[in-house]
Parts: C-alpha cells; structure tokens; sequence
C-alpha cells in the first residue's frame, strides 16, 4: 500500500531536550515535506527536499533542521525544541511539487 | 513568496446547497492548483486539482475554476452532504519548487 508514514503520532517533551520525527515512503517519490499546522495559520512549510542529499528552507525553517541521506526519509529533527513549537506536524511526498501530495498521519508535538 | 488566500474562513450550508470557495494567489507564473481536504483528526487529501492550461475540471459533485488573469481559482461543491463537512485547502506552486497553502475554509454542511 502507497503511503507516508510518520513517528511517532503524539509526543510531549521538555524545552531544550533534542528530538526527531520520523518520516518514511514507499512511492519512489522524489519531493517530500514538513509543514505544521497551527490553528487559524493553515499549513506552512518548513522544509522541503528536492532528491536525496538537496533540502531547502520553507517558509518557517527556525529551530529545524531536517536530512535527506535516502530517498525514501525525510526526518525532522528539533535541536532544542521551545515551547512555540508546539504544533501538528505532517510531512508529505509527491512526485514534483506540481503533482499530488501525499500526507502522513501527523505528529502531535506538545513542548511544556 | 508566493501569497494564497482563502475566503471565507467559514462556510455553512444546507444539506443540498451549493458552497462555493474562492482563492487567490499573487504569483503570475503558478501554473498548479490542487484542493485538499482534511476532515476532523485527519490528515490532508488531494480531491481536485487543475493546471494552468485548463479553465475548469469537474469530478462527480466536486469542481474548480481557473482565472488566470485574476489570479483567483474556485471550488465548487454541489449537493453537499453532511460528510462534505471539513476544512478544505487551497495552495499554488510557485519558485519551480514550492507549494504554498491558504490558510483553510471550514466548510460546515447543516442536515
């Protein structure tokens, strides 16, 4: 089954204490995501890679950082999280950035 | 960037009405514009996109315009249903390499 797969699914963690979300397809995709989703701002990219080993800025990269060493990963990791980054989390892969995305299930972060 | 907005935030309707949600974009080279929608604790679907060279694609109730001139790019969902009830996003490619979207409508369909 084609699909995009993120871990974990809810996470509550302290300010300051390094974390990683996990985000993994199996459709041979070359574009893949991470957007948050915070009420009343829709969804707002924060990284996105165009192949393997080529990542880039979105529009809210502050306190990211991200790697692509495979095709098929595309994990997000929060270096010292704060409590701003409190937020719904989705990564997302297509083809190119012009066709359908494909979304994973989301990872609820809560950062006290 | 590429700027996208959505009107209006919020939408109800009665069951079997039309609801109708527009978006506009900034970026005169955008040349992709999907709709996704994400129901309650979901996640986001592609449920109808159109590309710049196409003025209008329909699929069952669901269907989207295109005015490139004035840079606005409609969903149009007819005979809702209480299941149509969501939040529907728009967004538009932009830069080659980005996708940029709207903030969200809540589409609220009342039986």
């Amino acid at each position: 089954e084609a699909q995009v797969t993120q871990n974990p699914r809810y996470l509550i963690t302290v300010t300051g204490k390094k974390l990683t979300v996990t985000c993994s397809q199996n459709m041979n995709h070359e574009y893949m995501s991470w957007y948050r989703q915070d009420p009343g701002l829709g969804l707002r990219q924060i990284y996105y890679s165009m192949n393997v080993e080529v990542t880039d800025k979105g529009d809210v990269p502050e306190g990211y950082k991200v790697s692509r060493k495979e095709k098929r990963n595309f994990p997000l990791i929060l270096e010292s999280p704060s409590p701003n980054q409190t937020s719904l989390y989705f990564c997302a892969s297509s083809l190119r950035p012009s066709t359908e995305a494909f979304f994973g299930q989301g990872t609820r972060l809560t950062v006290v | 960037g590429e700027n996208v907005e959505q009107h209006p935030s919020t939408l109800s309707v009665q069951e079997g009405d039309s609801a109708v949600i527009k978006c506009t974009y900034s970026d005169s080279a955008s040349n992709y514009f999907p709709w996704y929608k994400q129901e309650l604790g979901k996640r986001p679907q592609l449920i109808i996109d159109i590309r710049s060279n196409v003025g209008e694609k329909k699929d069952q109730r669901i269907a989207v315009t295109l005015n490139k001139t004035a840079k606005h790019f409609s969903l149009h969902i007819t005979e809702t249903q209480p299941e149509d009830s969501a939040v529907y996003f728009c967004a538009a490619t932009y830069g080659n390499n980005r996708l940029a979207f709207g903030k969200g409508n809540q589409v609220v369909v009342i039986p």
